[in-house]
């Protein structure tokens, strides 16, 4: 069984400062890790994933995400916010036989103040 | 645009009711996958078809049924309708059988059962 925790539903930064969004797992198997983003009215798009090579994954909008297996983390960060990072982030996991079946978290909205 | 068009955006029922989805998939896709996203419950696997054949099954109701058809394209029928099944249904697609955990989605079809 597999599961996802978002540590915080709603995260608020200002402009130029450092995004960090928490993520942790639980997994059975060796996880493969993601982070999607939702804009609002938007389908989910892929951030970054983690598939077992490299612990540090950088991702799409300069993004990067660091794999820690001894904290079962997987924390989402970057370096310096922009407006247009304000949207809803989801940490997923799959594993197992069923790679399609992504297990989501239940999500944390960016807030980017001016 | 991630290639993906679900049909319709926005619906409008009431309790009791039959409604169908509609999915096509990113061209040369060949799995689809069904999500749900609601407040409560965030977002939650349905059910994967990869080549017309069911691959994978998540929190599905007996209610609910899906398919895929020879073209690809996927349908998700919700009959019996309750309250509780208002939500943003998405509808995904990848190429394999969601190994990468790149799926590709679709902007969702809003339902609200009154």
């Amino acid at each position: 069984a597999q599961s996802v925790t978002q540590l915080g539903s709603h995260v608020s930064v200002s402009e130029g400062a450092l995004v960090l969004l928490r993520c942790n797992y639980s997994s059975s198997v060796p996880p493969y890790l993601f982070w999607y983003v939702q804009y609002p009215n938007q389908g989910l798009q892929l951030l970054l994933k983690y598939t077992s090579a490299a612990t540090l994954v950088k991702g799409i909008n300069g993004f990067e995400a660091e794999f820690k297996k001894s904290e079962t983390s997987f924390h989402l960060t970057k370096p310096s916010a922009h407006m247009s990072d304000a949207a809803e982030y989801f940490c997923a996991v799959n594993g197992g036989t069923s790679y399609g079946k992504l297990t989501f978290g239940q999500g944390t909205i960016l807030t980017v103040h001016p | 645009d991630s290639g993906v068009t679900q049909t319709p955006k926005h619906l409008i029922t009431a309790t009791g009711q039959r409604v169908t989805l509609r999915c096509s998939p990113r061209s040369g896709d060949l799995s689809v996958y069904w999500y749900q996203q609601s407040l409560d419950q965030g977002l939650q696997f349905l059910i994967q078809y990869y080549n017309g054949e069911e691959r994978a099954k998540g929190n599905i109701l007996e209610r609910f049924s899906a398919q895929q058809f020879p073209d690809l394209h996927s349908e998700l029928n919700l009959s019996s309708l309750e309250l509780g099944d208002s939500a943003l249904y998405f509808c995904a697609s990848s190429y394999s059988g969601g190994e990468s955990g790149e799926l590709f989605f679709g902007e969702g079809s809003r339902l609200t059962v009154l």
